[in-house]
């Protein structure tokens, strides 16, 4: 069975610059997780998704960053301008769903942003 | 207020010693927990989780951990460590009634170093 995908793996941009990472979660899973990762910490949760409808998007900075998951299956996650501050991996998760043994998360490889 | 602490941010062992990483967890509905495992330059890969039943689960790459409800922690194990276990290990709590918009809490990490 595939795992997450996500791409791209690496990504290098200068500030100001668009960005867009991409995510397809595991075949049947209808949750679909985006977090970010700055370094020597744990995942931060930014939204989360059931089917295409996002549920929790609460710690996603929308002044510059958006998220769909059209067809609710895969997802993008772009920044709008990018900032120096952006730096960091980005890892995507799905679920089979939100009951019990249903909510364990599996992780992409993520993609490393680097904003210069 | 819900949270997860790993208490030691960096562990060296020698190859071949026993391992014992802690977690503890605050709140007090009943929690659901994992470990997750981070090579450098990768996502994260679940280890092992608890949901219900046995309090002593089995997980991949010959690691254990133990819940224990009265000390509210779920520590990670391994009887002998190789080289290749150098890696962040991260607990993640969530709590089953927590609700709909429940997520998953994460420790800041513990970093494994490897002696030879």
């Amino acid at each position: 069975e595939a795992g997450v995908v996500q791409s791209p793996r690496y990504k290098i941009i200068e500030k100001k610059q668009p960005v867009a990472f991409w995510c397809n979660p595991i075949s049947g899973h209808n949750t679909l997780y985006w977090y970010r990762q700055n370094l020597g910490q744990g995942p931060e949760l930014l939204i989360r998704y059931e089917n295409e409808e996002a549920v929790d998007d609460s710690q996603l900075p929308k002044d510059r960053f958006s998220a769909e998951r059209l067809k609710g299956v895969d997802s993008t996650l772009k920044i709008q301008p990018a900032e120096l501050g952006d730096s960091a991996v980005y890892l995507c998760a799905s679920s089979l769903g939100l009951a019990g043994e249903q909510e364990t998360q599996y992780f992409g490889p993520g993609t490393r942003l680097l904003v210069l | 207020a819900q949270s997860v602490t790993q208490p030691d941010i960096h562990i060296t062992v020698s190859e071949g010693a026993s391992l014992e990483l802690r977690c503890n967890y605050s709140y007090g509905a009943t929690p659901y927990l994992f470990w997750y495992v981070q090579s450098p330059g990768q996502g994260l890969q679940l280890l092992l989780k608890y949901f219900s039943g046995d309090t002593l689960v089995q997980g991949i790459k010959g690691f254990e951990a133990e819940f224990k409800r009265s000390q509210s922690s779920f520590n990670l194990r391994k009887p002998s460590v190789h080289w290749s276990d150098a890696a962040e290990y991260f607990c993640a709590v969530t709590w089953s009634r927590a609700g709909n918009n429940r997520k998953l809490i994460w420790g800041l990490g513990t970093s494994l170093a490897v002696n030879p």
